[in-house]
This record gives structure tokens, sequence and C-alpha cells, in this order.
């Protein structure tokens, strides 16, 4: 079945970096969208980015020239490069497929902490 | 790109019926149908309920329903069960080819 595994999270001191990862299986990564999207404590879903399967990306004005997202065919996996981190990107961080007209599969989230 | 606007909370009896609405812009809802809805429980990550508007994935109970009339979407869940109490997300993509989620609804079943 579909699994999406989220890795990468922990505490960052603000101005800081980390890099996410996820790791896929159950389908055929490469013919996929792949997206990032994120909940702060208490908050709503906000969409952070999507990699289409030609690799052209967008992003969520909140993160666009702090944040980048990647993603490895052969290795099934999917990447946000995160710079700069805010106290304001404190979330936990959500792995989905899809991106281009919907997400139907989830990650279960890794928590990103960004404070002093 | 603002957030879409859904009421904070709504609330209904089992085996009533209630209605959760989306308001956007032209420029999201109202220009596309691609409009999605998601069922979060706490600590759980969100499960697709309704897609491209009014569709339902396989395994989702045919009492949950969607629509779209111009720029405000629309989710309908009839006979309320205990389950679906829940959070609920809309989404829609949007002009700038990003996606713009709702606040979120707080559902309670009483």
């Amino acid at each position: 079945q579909v699994q999406l595994v989220e890795s990468g999270g922990g505490l960052v001191k603000p101005g800081g970096s980390l890099r996410l990862s996820c790791a896929v299986s159950g389908f055929t990564f490469s013919d996929y969208y792949m997206s990032w999207i994120r909940q702060a404590p208490g908050k709503g879903l906000e969409w952070v980015s999507y990699i289409s399967v030609r690799s052209n990306t967008n992003y969520a004005d909140s993160v666009k020239g702090r944040f980048t997202i990647s993603r490895d065919n052969a290795k099934n996996s999917l990447f946000l490069q995160m710079d700069s981190l805010r106290v304001e990107d404190t979330a936990v961080y959500y792995c989905a497929r899809g991106g281009a007209t919907r997400f139907p599969y989830w990650g279960q989230g890794t928590l990103v902490t960004v404070s002093s | 790109q603002s957030a879409l606007t859904q009421p904070a909370s709504v609330s209904g009896s089992p085996g009533q019926s209630i209605t959760i609405s989306c308001t956007g812009t032209s420029s999201d809802v109202g220009g596309y149908n691609y409009v999605s809805w998601y069922q979060q429980h706490p600590g759980k990550a969100p499960k697709l309920m309704i897609y491209d508007v009014s569709n339902r994935p396989s395994g989702v109970s045919d009492r949950f329903s969607g629509s779209k009339s111009g720029n405000t979407a629309s989710l309908t869940i009839s006979g309320l069960q205990a389950e679906d109490e829940a959070d609920y997300y809309c989404t829609s993509y949007t002009t700038s080819s990003t996606w713009v989620f709702g606040g979120g609804t707080k559902l309670t079943v009483l």
C-alpha cells in the first residue's frame, strides 16, 4: 500500500537550516506530483510547496527564497531544504502525494521547532 | 494568497445533516474545480474526503458530499455519526499555480 514516511525534523535556532526527507513506497514515485504541507501547533493547514513529475516547482510566498523542494526518483525520496528558518516556521511538516489536483495520501508528519 | 473562509465551528446531533462552507474568490474556488476536502482527527494526518468539488475517493462513506456555487464550495455530511467529529479543511488550486487552504472547521457531534 501507499506509504510516506517523513524524517529530519527537530529543534533549530532562528536563522538555521534543516533538511526534511520523505521516503515513499507502494506507488511509482516518478509518476506523481509531490508536495509539502505544514501545520503550526493548534493551527490550520498551509500548503508549502510542490514539485511536478518534470521537477517544476512552486512555493508559498511565506517560504519563497528560503525553502527548496527536490526529488530523487531513483531513491523514491522527496526533500525540503529549509534555510533562514524563522520562529513562525515551527510546524508539523507533512509530505503528501499530489499537488496537481488533490492530495490523496499523506505521511504522519515530522515536527520542526524553531526556537532560541 | 489569503486563506479560504470557513466557519470556525459547526455542530449537529447524531443522524442530522450539517454543511460546512468554504468561500474564496474567482482566483481560486470560483476559477477551478480543483476543490477538495480533508478530515483530520486529533494527532492524525489529514484524510481526503472529497476531490474535484464533488467526487468521493473509494472507501469514503456516501454520507459525505460536496458541491460548489460561484466562489463558495460546501461539504455536507448526512446521518452524522460520532466518528465524524473532527476538523475539516477545504483547499483549492489558484491562478498563481499554488494551493490555498481554508482555516478549518471543528465539527462537534452533540
